[in-house]
């Protein structure tokens, strides 16, 4: 079993809808909560980051962490043709002294498509 | 700024062969990272440099060697090339939160 799961997809939505990215994980240690979008044929770019559980906003982006759950989520509000990416989330751990080394575990990715 | 730069941007080997694959930074970065990105794996770490003159393995480390030669380049390298090792390669670096990673434009490696 893959320490994180993502749903690839794909998912195709129509323009102004709300989307709606889950990931899951099984590793409790995981205190760090990134999403990476990654147009095609281009490398990943950082988009929302957060520590520990608790709600994120950023523009029409929102990330949520429910770490009792072991469950991660990132809203699109209001989705743009340019929106059309993948989207990969990424956690990491820290360690017994609390520092983190990016070491990053990344899931599958999420394909999204948003149509005009 | 041309942010994290690689080399080459495609590269098509014979098993067998070796190569190394160059990555350098302009943003002072400390901390520099090597993923490989296969279809349905979503990125995995291969090797990462928490600071000049340290490496460490990261998930999938064999078959594979780097050097950190300076704060600004981090090299990885193919002794034997593998079938296996058909990917696509990214380089990445940090500073202040090694969570925030910068990723550059990526490596497409064919081994045939």
């Amino acid at each position: 079993q893959k320490e994180v799961e993502q749903d690839p997809g794909p998912l195709s939505v129509p323009e102004g809808a709300i989307v709606s990215l889950n990931c899951t994980y099984s590793n409790s240690a995981f205190q760090y909560f990134m999403w990476y979008r990654q147009y095609s044929r281009k490398g990943p770019e950082l988009l929302m980051y957060t520590y520990s559980s608790g709600n994120k906003e950023d523009g029409r982006f929102t990330a949520q962490v429910d770490k009792s759950s072991k469950y991660i989520s990132l809203f699109i509000r209001d989705s743009q043709p340019s929106d059309s990416a993948t989207y990969l989330c990424a956690m990491s751990a820290t360690d017994a002294g609390g520092t983190s080394y990016g070491k990053l575990t990344f899931g599958q990715g999420t394909i999204l498509t948003v149509h005009p | 700024n041309a942010g994290v730069t690689q080399t080459p941007k495609f590269q098509v080997l014979k098993t067998g062969q070796s190569m190394t694959l160059q990555c350098a930074q302009d943003m002072n970065h400390n901390s520099m990272y090597w993923y490989r990105q296969d279809p349905g794996m979503g990125l995995r770490l291969i090797y990462y440099s928490a600071s000049e003159g340290t490496t460490d393995k990261g998930e999938v480390p064999n078959g594979y060697n780097v050097s950190r030669l300076n704060k600004r380049e981090f090299s990885l390298r193919l002794e034997s090339a593998a079938p296996s090792q058909t990917s696509v390669y990214f380089c990445a670096s940090s500073e202040h939160s090694p969570n925030e990673q910068f990723f550059g434009p990526g490596t497409r490696l064919t081994v045939l």
